[in-house]
């Protein structure tokens, strides 16, 4: 079956480094996405990865180990506006994304 | 209009109403796609559309239906409503390229009562 694991809650405080880990399991592999999802609103676009290595943008970077289904998220100098879930997504060989149940990631100050 | 909209933001809803969720988007993509969120759970595609004119089912089809008349509308009807369609439905679209990212609407909050 199709499977993204990532987990449920963090914690992490103002200024910090975090990373969030995600596993995946899809039937065929055409990438890797990162969204975010503030409370009450849509998700929107942070990262795409399809092949292995780092992808740095700005404060954020998104790893890929395509041999290991896995994959993270790394947030650097963290703010307080950083609180939000973010969610990991595979591509499948449909083209389809199948996703993750999201990680809510809390600041504190 | 820019970018994906969707209607109504919110709706409270007797079961065995029949309801449609309106999505339109102006960026001229090809794909568009219904997702239903709830607490706990990942996003579930309810049915997709690659193109004009098609449609696909996706993981959580039943008790939905949609059409795609022409590439800017994808509305998704609920033809009897039951309280297990309560959740937060969001409709996405994405266009050509690489990475083929999904751009989302604001969400449409249904309660079925």
């Amino acid at each position: 079956g199709q499977n993204i694991d990532q987990p449920t809650e963090m914690t992490a405080t103002e200024g910090a480094i975090v990373q969030i880990n995600c596993t995946y399991q899809t039937s065929g592999f055409n990438g890797l996405f990162w969204y975010q999802q503030h409370a009450g609103e849509a998700p929107t676009f942070l990262s795409y990865n399809v092949l292995d290595g780092l992808e740095e943008k700005g404060r954020f970077s998104s790893f890929l180990s395509r041999s290991k289904g896995y994959s993270y998220l790394l947030l650097k100098e963290l703010q307080m506006k950083d609180s939000a879930s973010y969610l990991c997504a595979g591509k499948d060989s449909n083209y389809q994304l199948i996703w993750g149940a999201g990680t809510k990631l809390i600041i504190k100050p | 209009i820019a970018g994906i909209t969707q209607a109504p933001t919110s709706q409270i809803l007797a079961a065995g109403r029949r309801m449609t969720l309106r999505c339109t988007q102006d960026m001229r993509h090809n794909a568009m796609y219904w997702y239903r969120q709830d607490l706990g759970l990942g996003l579930r595609l309810i049915h997709y559309s690659n193109t004009a004119g098609t449609t696909g089912k996706g993981e959580v089809p039943d008790g939905y239906s949609v059409s795609r008349a022409n590439t800017d509308d994808f509305p998704l009807t609920l033809a009897s409503a039951v309280p297990s369609q309560t959740s937060v439905y969001f409709c996405a679209s994405s266009g050509q390229g690489d990475s083929n990212e999904q751009f989302f609407g604001p969400g449409t909050r249904l309660t079925v009562l």
